[in-house]
């Protein structure tokens, strides 16, 4: 089957508006994560979903970020008043059931904030 | 805080040698460590996870070591090939989450 999916892969936009990026994990993973890495740097935690369970939100650097996974399936993250800070790579990954199991991940959606 | 350290600079072997890779951490005691491997443009890709109470891992030339003790995690490739060429990420995860905490990653660099 299909891997993750990520769109748009690519995404320019000035300072200020709001942007969505959306995930579609592999079929019949309950766990999806999402993650940011800026340039020459590691993954950074933004948050985790699994199953009917509130999601972990740790990681989401201000109120200014957001996600939302309907029916157990596709991932919203939305970014409000976007920064010039807020440009990276953002990557999602999903993973069957919990405990010890490998993340899959998309390609990711870069992000430039002009 | 919690770190997770792997060497910044790129490792840069010849073809047919064995390429190690460290990761180290601090203030931290992970239920399991995984490795993963990532191509420019693309997202990472899952190579092997080991859990604490292992001390050696292996899946085909990639072999893994975890010492607790230590806190350090060495990867290994034998016979590298110049497709092994990649960012090699590790990251870990405590107990009760399944959220990882990644290290920056190590380039490695296989020339013929």
């Amino acid at each position: 089957g299909a891997g993750v999916s990520q769109s748009p892969s690519n995404k320019v936009t000035e300072k200020g508006k709001d942007v969505e990026l959306r995930c579609d994990p592999i079929s019949g993973h309950t766990a999806l994560y999402w993650y940011r890495q800026s340039l020459g740097q590691g993954l950074e935690f933004l948050i985790y979903f699994q199953g009917n369970s509130a999601p972990d939100k740790s990681g989401l650097p201000s109120d200014r970020f957001s996600a939302e996974r309907t029916g157990g399936s596709v991932s919203t993250l939305t970014i409000q008043r976007t920064q010039q800070e807020d440009s990276a790579v953002y990557l999602c990954a999903s993973s069957p059931q919990t405990g010890e199991r490998a993340q899959h991940f998309g390609d990711g959606t870069r992000l430039s904030i002009l | 805080s919690q770190k997770i350290e792997q060497n910044s600079e790129a490792l840069n072997i010849q073809e047919g040698k064995t390429a190690t890779l460290t990761c180290n951490y601090t203030n931290y005691s992970p239920a399991y460590l995984q490795w993963y491997r990532q191509d420019p443009g693309r997202g990472p890709v899952f190579l092997l996870l080991i859990r604490e109470n292992e001390k050696e891992k292996r899946k085909e030339r990639l072999k893994v070591t975890f010492d607790t003790t230590l806190k350090q995690s060495l990867f290994h490739i034998t016979a590298s090939q110049p497709a092994d060429s990649a960012t090699y990420l590790c990251a870990l995860a405590s107990y009760n989450t399944d959220k990882l905490i990644f290290g920056t990653g190590t380039r490695l660099q296989v020339f013929p």
